[in-house]
């Protein structure tokens, strides 16, 4: 079935310590989505990528990175984690237009 | 200000009975609302996914509903199980003629169904 795949389900870091998020999809879609959801809030949008190009909502704090090697994968790149950064890390996707948005399942990170 | 506002803000009912999550909205221009559950740990699917032109969509005991005038959808489930038991999130698309179009997420609906 065509899906978005995120791995790891669950991500344990120290604080400090670099940690990347990967998103893969076989939907052929051409943006790719991060999203921060902390405990019982609405996601919120990070960054997306239209095809190659990266597109960084204004409030996203510079410890956050991304990128889109190829139209499957997509990163997430957390350079310094901190305590406040522990959330559920959404991978979405969608074709032009927002049409077929599917969400992954998710990545739990933990910062200790 | 775009934003979508869902209530209540949780609900508990028992197996089999049936209920109504509502979903107020601002977010203009419009391009489509849906509807999504989200269990503890996951990310959402989604259930159900309307234009303007649409009054009402189901898919399976969900049933959405949609009144564009008034900018108000609501979410009716028939015959609860206890896997519904989850978050159900409102997201409302804005239109952006073609592009990455925004999503604007309600907080959800915690519900709970009990035995």
């Amino acid at each position: 079935d065509a899906m978005v795949i995120q791995n790891p389900r669950y991500q344990v870091t120290q604080f400090g310590k670099p940690v990347t998020l990967s998103c893969s999809q076989t939907l052929n879609h051409n943006v790719m989505y991060w999203y921060q959801q902390k405990s019982s809030q609405a996601p919120k949008l990070l960054f997306h990528y239209y095809d190659k190009d990266f597109n960084n909502e204004a409030d996203t704090p510079d410890n956050f990175q991304s990128r889109r090697p190829n139209t499957s994968f997509c990163f997430l790149d957390i350079r310094s984690p901190g305590l406040g950064d522990a959330a559920m890390y959404l991978c979405a996707t969608s074709r032009a237009g927002g049409y077929g948005y599917t969400f992954g399942s998710g990545t739990r990170l933990t910062v200790v | 200000k775009n934003q979508v506002e869902q209530s209540p803000q949780s609900l508990i009912i028992l197996e089999g009975k049936n209920c109504t999550l509502q979903c107020n909205y601002t977010v203009s221009p419009f391009s489509n609302l849906r509807w999504y559950k989200q269990d503890t740990g996951r990310g959402p699917v989604s259930l159900t996914i309307m234009t303007f032109s649409e009054n009402t969509k189901s898919n399976g005991r969900y049933t959405a509903t949609l009144d564009a005038d008034t900018k108000q959808s609501s979410l009716h489930i028939t015959a609860s199980q206890l896997s519904d038991s989850a978050s159900y999130i409102c997201v409302v698309t804005l239109y952006s003629g073609g592009g990455a179009d925004g999503l604007t997420f309600g907080k959800g609906t915690h519900l709970i169904i009990q035995p």
